[in-house]
């Protein structure tokens, strides 16, 4: 079946420096994609998304990069504050169909973020 | 705008006890999502609905679980005689009508089950 970032690693980094989080998804299909960011006992927050026909977005602090032909994606986040510490998954939105709203997650990085 | 609300935010039942979960979706969503997150895992989609009609249901176990939304009041998840292995967070998202909308996830039902 499809699937989406099978791992559960998780990255310490230093406050202030730059943070890589990387996902894999099976689903070659897939033309949206979305990272959410999940502090403890909360519901995942969006950050930011990014269609198919792009290789890469930007927001504040965050870009996403897409890579089609590994079917990779991944979230840098600038200058890591501690307020970024959190779970960060990787989501794909089904395409087409009665499944277009539903979304595959990965299981997830943990990031620490140190002062 | 409040936010999606979910109730209630910690539940406790004991084997073979039923366990219903509510969420209001965002004013203005018509479409509702429940997902399962079990620890250390990524969220699992169950089921897809709009108001009175369930339109993907494939995530959701054969027996036990049902999920409803109706014309008025909140979307209700319902687990009966749960067993401990339903233990889990349960998320629900609501989104406008139409493709490609943004996911606005509530802040979880944790269902402990002894």
């Amino acid at each position: 079946g499809e699937s989406v970032g099978l791992h559960l690693p998780t990255l310490s980094v230093q406050e202030g420096d730059n943070s890589i989080i990387n996902c894999a998804y099976s689903n070659s299909a897939s033309d949206y994609f979305i990272w959410y960011k999940q502090e403890s006992g909360k519901g995942p927050q969006f950050i930011i998304d990014i269609r198919s026909n792009m290789d890469k977005r930007q927001g504040q602090r965050v870009t996403v990069l897409l890579n089609k032909t590994v079917k990779h994606l991944s979230l840098q986040i600038a200058a890591t504050q501690p307020g970024d510490s959190a779970v960060y998954f990787c989501a794909e939105k089904g395409a087409g169909g009665t499944s277009y709203g539903k979304l595959t997650f990965g299981q997830g990085t943990i990031l620490t973020v140190h002062p | 705008n409040a936010g999606v609300m979910q109730n209630p935010r910690h539940l406790v039942r004991r084997r073979g006890q039923e366990a219903r979960l509510r969420c209001s979706p965002m004013k203005g969503h018509s479409h509702v999502y429940w997902y399962r997150q079990l620890p250390e895992e990524g969220l699992k989609f169950m089921v897809y609905l709009q108001k009175e009609n369930i339109i993907d249901e494939s995530g959701m176990p054969k027996e036990r679980f049902s999920a409803e939304f109706p014309k008025e009041g909140p979307s209700i998840l319902r687990i009966q005689q749960v067993v401990r292995g339903d233990s889990a967070a349960y998320f629900c998202a609501s989104s406008q009508p139409g493709l490609g909308g943004e996911q606005f996830f509530g802040p979880g039902t944790r269902l402990t089950v002894l």
